[in-house]
């Protein structure tokens, strides 16, 4: 069956510009997480969605945001970006149990200049 | 603070010996551990898991020990394959209310070489 698929792949955007990452999950998967990877940090959570809710939030600003639709696919947004929202933003899918057993995609590859 | 700390950066073995890949954590609420493995332009893909209610679990060559006492865990792949070259990430959630909010170490390079 197709996997998560993130769009766009790779993208470049300047300062104080905002940009908007989609993922289409794994059809029957109700769970969406987005985690953002840089060589500093490393995997970091983001947020989850279940069924068009937010079930949780990591230590971002505001102005990293999110949303689910009825179809479970998912969009997030980041808003006057900063040189250090540069990372690879993935997406991953899941059931919602067992808790933690995620299929990430590819991610999309954010530079921001 | 790093509550999920991979302490060796990477490792390299010789195919068909064992690998150990270690991992602590500092919260004691975590209950929940698991392992992924991530290529080169790829997302990471999950590999094993294991609940704090249990001190081993085994899938195939991988087998996660857990160590609550110490708050350590470890990854062993016996036989070790060059397929099995990646970086491998140990991961931890904190009860069902954490839901997907998973912690993720640093993660270590494996290399293993034919």
């Amino acid at each position: 069956k197709a996997g998560v698929t993130q769009t766009p792949r790779y993208l470049i955007k300047t300062r104080g510009q905002q940009v908007t990452l989609s993922c289409s999950p794994i059809s029957g998967h109700r769970s969406v997480s987005w985690y953002q990877q840089t060589p500093g940090q490393g995997l970091q959570f983001l947020f989850e969605y279940f069924s068009e809710t937010q079930r949780n939030k990591g230590n971002f600003p505001g102005r990293f945001s999110g949303r689910q639709f009825s179809n479970s696919r998912s969009e997030m947004n980041v808003s006057t970006l900063e040189l250090g929202d540069s990372a690879l933003y993935l997406c991953a899918s899941s059931k919602g149990v067992p808790v933690g057993e995620l299929f990430f995609g590819e991610g999309s590859r954010l530079t921001v200049l | 603070d790093q509550q999920v700390k991979q302490n060796s950066p990477s490792l390299s073995v010789q195919e068909g010996r064992i690998s150990i890949l270690n991992c602590d954590y500092t919260n004691s609420m975590f209950d929940y551990f698991l392992w992924y493995k991530k290529y080169p332009a790829e997302g990471p893909t999950f590999l094993i898991s294991i609940s704090s209610i249990k001190d081993k679990n085994e899938d195939g060559r991988f087998t996660v020990f857990l160590n609550k006492s110490a708050k350590h865990l470890s990854l062993h792949i016996v036989p070790s394959q060059p397929g099995d070259s990646a970086v491998y990430f140990c991961a931890a959630s904190s009860g069902d209310n954490a839901g997907n909010m998973l912690t993720f170490g640093g993660g270590t390079r494996l290399m293993v070489k034919p």
